[in-house]
């Protein structure tokens, strides 16, 4: 089973939708991380939460936004899409004091 | 802008021969880290440098990092159509009292020709 899993891992969705990404790990890790990628750019971070009480803006963080429900689920909304949050949406985790990330599936976002 | 770059962006590479991609960023990195995507995958993590001039291999994989920490680069011999991805570097930097906050370059997409 996956360790870092992704719910949906596609959708299609209208410009103005609200839109929920959900992120869920088994890894007991206590930091987890959502990027954004898109071709030729890599992966920009758009939030991090280092535990569940801790929410911090990444480089994009404008137009999301996250909730830490719990140490394993982190989720990523998008409150009102426009196209130009079609991407490649990665969560990610990472164990204290270790560098090694761990990414899930990813979801990929069409927004038309 | 962006911090970390990678170039090239693309490589076209035959099989059996070497090919190098670098990384540069614009500050000093508390350390960098290096991750593979295949296509229609997720990055993988590869490994990690730390110290200032280190050297790790990885099998035919050869990556360093600078003496003044702001540069870093993976080397790969005998290429293989295994090698096919998408390599980003990524540098760390340490937030708080511990953890990291990964800055990714843009990738080198390599592509294997048979």
């Amino acid at each position: 089973d996956a360790d870092v899993t992704q719910t949906p891992r596609n959708r299609i969705t209208k410009t103005g939708k609200r839109i929920m990404l959900e992120c869920s790990q088994t890894k007991g890790h206590d930091r987890m991380y959502w990027y954004r990628q898109d071709p030729g750019l890599g992966l920009r971070l758009i939030y991090y939460s280092f535990d569940v009480k801790d929410i911090n803006k990444g480089e994009i963080s404008d137009g999301y936004s996250v909730s830490r429900q719990a140490q394993a689920k982190f989720s990523l909304s998008l409150e009102s899409a426009i196209p130009n949050q079609t991407a490649l949406y990665f969560c990610a985790t990472s164990a204290v004091d270790l560098g090694e990330q761990y990414f899930g599936p990813g979801t990929r976002l069409t927004v038309t | 802008g962006q911090q970390v770059m990678q170039i090239p962006q693309y490589q076209h590479v035959q099989e059996g021969e070497d090919f190098t991609t670098y990384c540069n960023s614009s500050t000093t990195l508390s350390n960098i880290q290096w991750y593979k995507q295949r296509p229609g995958g997720h990055p993988v993590f590869l490994i990690q440098l730390v110290k200032s001039g280190e050297v790790k291999k990885q099998k035919r994989l050869t990556f360093q990092f600078g003496e003044a920490k702001k540069n870093s680069s993976l080397h790969i011999t005998a290429t293989q159509t295994t090698d096919v991805g998408t390599y980003f570097c990524a540098g760390t930097l340490m937030f708080k009292a511990a953890g990291n906050k990964l800055t990714f370059g843009g990738g080198t997409r390599v592509l294997v020709k048979p």
